[in-house]
């Protein structure tokens, strides 16, 4: 399986500021010309939602603070100007192979 | 819009089975080509993908589960199902049905991403 690595564990952040979390795989996510690696945000109480596909583009709906980089191994979501609505557990996700895995999560609290 | 809930028994019994059903609403589960799948998250913990089935009927599963979980459609009633056998405490978690929706030009026929999600139903394995 493709192990999928998160930091920080948790990220508080003051309103206004940027927000950067990482996510690394034990393999490569690179193919055919894609990484295959999505990002979904849960909110406190609710069911995950797709933030970001294929690495960096954003899902529909999604605010343009958030953007996804990366390659390969390495991937960053960054948020940026955080809001309050902003607060959750964020994962990611390889889709590259079954078992689909995701990152053990990233905790955004308001400081 | 699509829209899913989950239904089923809160608790279970060790060493019984797992039955969890997933209502599908505003649409049909026949038709497109969607990878209907569940996924659990124990308490305080994070993700863990069980499993899919394409709308073919193809199934795949993660093989940490492998021998014991089976998904199947059931088109007459618009739901997918999961069971899950001989399970223990470490099955205890909130079970999640989504629907994995496959987009076009990205490279690959089997990439999908999950765009719709019941709420969730917490199942505890317990005597």
């Amino acid at each position: 399986d493709i192990v999928m690595t998160q930091s920080p564990l948790s990220l508080p952040v003051t309103p206004g500021e940027s927000a950067s979390i990482s996510c690394r795989s034990s393999r490569s996510l690179y193919y055919n010309g894609f990484n295959y690696l999505d990002w979904y945000l849960q909110r406190p109480g609710q069911s995950p939602q797709l933030l970001i596909f294929v690495g960096s583009n954003r899902a529909s709906g999604v605010p343009d603070r958030f953007s996804g980089s990366g390659s390969g191994t390495d991937f960053t979501l960054k948020i940026s100007r955080v809001e309050a609505e902003d607060v959750g557990v964020y994962y990611c996700m390889q889709a590259l192979e079954a078992p689909l895995t995701f990152g053990g999560g990233t905790k955004v609290e308001i400081k | 819009q699509v829209q899913l809930q989950e239904s089923g028994p809160g608790l279970v019994k060790p060493s019984q089975t797992l039955s969890l059903s997933c209502s599908v609403s505003g649409g049909s589960i026949s038709s497109g080509n969607y990878y209907w799948s569940w996924i659990r998250q124990p308490a305080g913990k994070g993700l863990e993908w069980i499993g899919r089935m394409y709308t073919s009927g193809i199934t795949k599963y993660n093989p940490s589960l492998k021998s014991r979980v089976t998904i199947s459609l059931d088109t007459s009633k618009n739901q997918f199902s999961l069971r899950l056998d001989s399970v223990t405490a470490a099955d205890t978690a909130v079970y999640y049905c989504a629907r994995g929706y496959p987009p076009h030009g990205y490279g690959s026929e089997t990439y999908y991403w999950f765009d719709s999600w019941g709420q969730g139903t917490l199942v505890t394995v317990s005597s």
